[in-house]
């Protein structure tokens, strides 16, 4: 059964650092790999998909890698803000059981101004 | 609709009734999952239907839990018997292929309903 691992459990910086968080995975037989912003009283909203063949994807601030045979991801956000805070979800699409995607239990950020 | 939605955004319910939770997913879109999140954790998985075809029920917990789509349009989860332990958030999440096995497509998750077993 695929697990996912997700380090720090929750983080705290001042405002306009840079951050990792990092997801981990057992199994790297995955399809892709995604990463969920979650706000309270909210629906999850997709940041970045990385497909199997990819090594990373990038949106504004903020930049995923995937490094599938380690079975390891890292989402990197730069000059963090204040309306960065919430948490952090990485997801992860097995490659033979396709309609499941196996969640990390997430990383609660908070951004300080 | 814009969104995905979810009725009602919150249900209290006393050990032992039936509740039924409702999804819209967004117009157009095929395929419709339903995950169920505790508190602290991430979702996990429940069930996936494919137009009105349920075609992967292996995360429902036990048989006090169906989901049905008749129309190939909203969904409706049913929780019979409830616990206290069935207390969590559930979430419902729309895509718009209805492509056999994986996909790179995103997925769209509503806002969920909680649900709060007395």
């Amino acid at each position: 059964k695929q697990e996912v691992t997700q380090i720090p459990a929750a983080l705290s910086v001042p405002e306009g650092e840079n951050l990792v968080l990092n997801c981990s995975f057992t199994d790297s037989a995955i399809y892709n790999l995604q990463w969920f912003r979650q706000d309270p009283g909210k629906g999850l909203t997709s940041l970045l998909l990385i497909q199997s063949s990819q090594r990373e994807q990038t949106s504004g601030r903020l930049n995923a890698s995937l490094d599938k045979s380690s079975g390891r991801s890292t989402l990197y956000i730069a000059a963090s803000q204040p309306g960065d805070s919430a948490t952090y979800l990485c997801a992860v699409r097995n490659l033979y059981s396709g309609y499941a995607l196996n969640f990390g239990k997430g990383t609660s950020l908070l951004v300080t101004p | 609709g814009a969104g995905v939605s979810q009725s009602p955004r919150y249900k209290v319910t006393k050990r032992g009734q039936d509740v039924a939770l409702r999804c819209d997913p967004i117009s157009g879109h095929v395929s419709l999952y339903w995950y169920r999140q505790a508190l602290g954790q991430g979702p996990e998985f429940l069930t996936y239907f494919n137009y009105e075809a349920q075609q992967d029920k292996s995360g429902l917990p036990n048989d006090r839990f169906s989901a049905e789509r008749p129309e190939g349009s909203i969904s409706t989860l049913t929780i019979q018997r409830t616990e206290q332990r069935d207390s969590a958030m559930y979430r419902c999440a729309s895509s718009l292929s209805a492509k056999r096995g994986p996909t790179n497509e995103k997925l769209f998750f509503g806002s969920g309903t909680q649900l709060s077993v007395l």
